[in-house]
């Protein structure tokens, strides 16, 4: 049972536009959620998270929203530099037996010139 | 400050032998998690180890098992190598156990082959 899911294996975007990759879950008990970036050959990094006190939180070119009602998240990226062409991968953890991260399957996102 | 080091970073094995995977955290950390990550399948938990203690495990089958020393430092085993067990291996720690605000870090994962 996925319950953090990415609908989209794959994205392009053409550069300096916006990138809009998307996440859905289904345990309403998660309450915390983050994004990671993963380029070939390495670990995944920690990009930028969001509590679900709020709906939205921005981090230079990043910003995560998120829609508790729809149990939806996004991740928007402006503008889309051709460093971001990567695999994003959305988390999301809560408490009571849900503390561990549960990953999606990830989006690999890339860059045109 | 060094990252997370795992070991080894390649190796291939037939189905049927055991493989043993190391995960030295960063510094400080003394929680370490374990993901497994399959095309499609994005990262799998299988488990997480704080203070040489498992808190959490992941729904993969018995011949998956981990420990964590005193140092913090992790291993990882897999008995009785299955073909669908070839993966990359991905190693992560954190100062505090996960479900907190705090961040994983991850290290640079074992890939493992098996034929």
């Amino acid at each position: 049972d996925q319950q953090v899911k990415q609908n989209s294996p794959s994205l392009s975007v053409q550069e300096g536009r916006i990138s809009i990759l998307n996440c859905d879950y289904t345990n309403s008990m998660f309450d915390y959620f983050l994004w990671y970036k993963k380029y070939p050959a390495e670990g995944p990094t920690f990009l930028i998270s969001i509590s679900s006190i709020k709906d939205k939180n921005e981090d230079g070119r990043f910003t995560v929203f998120l829609n508790k009602s729809a149990k939806h998240l996004s991740l928007h990226i402006v503008p889309s530099q051709p460093g971001d062409s990567a695999v994003y991968f959305c988390a999301a953890s809560g408490a009571f037996g849900n503390e561990k991260l549960t990953f999606g399957t990830g989006t690999r996102l890339t860059i045109i010139p | 400050k060094a990252g997370v080091t795992q070991t080894p970073r390649y190796l291939i094995k037939t189905r049927g032998q055991q493989v043993t995977l190391s995960c030295s955290p960063i510094s400080g950390h003394r929680s370490v998690s374990w993901y497994q990550q399959t095309p499609g399948q994005g990262l799998q938990f299988l488990f997480e180890y704080f203070s040489e203690t498992q808190r959490n495990k992941g729904n993969f089958p018995g011949r998956f098992s981990g420990r964590q020393f005193s140092n913090s430092r992790s291993e990882m085993n897999v008995s009785t190598l299955e073909l669908g067990d070839s993966a990359l291996y991905l190693c992560a720690s954190s100062l505090a156990p996960t479900g907190g605000t705090g961040e994983l870090f991850f290290g640079e994962g074992s890939r493992l082959t098996v034929l």
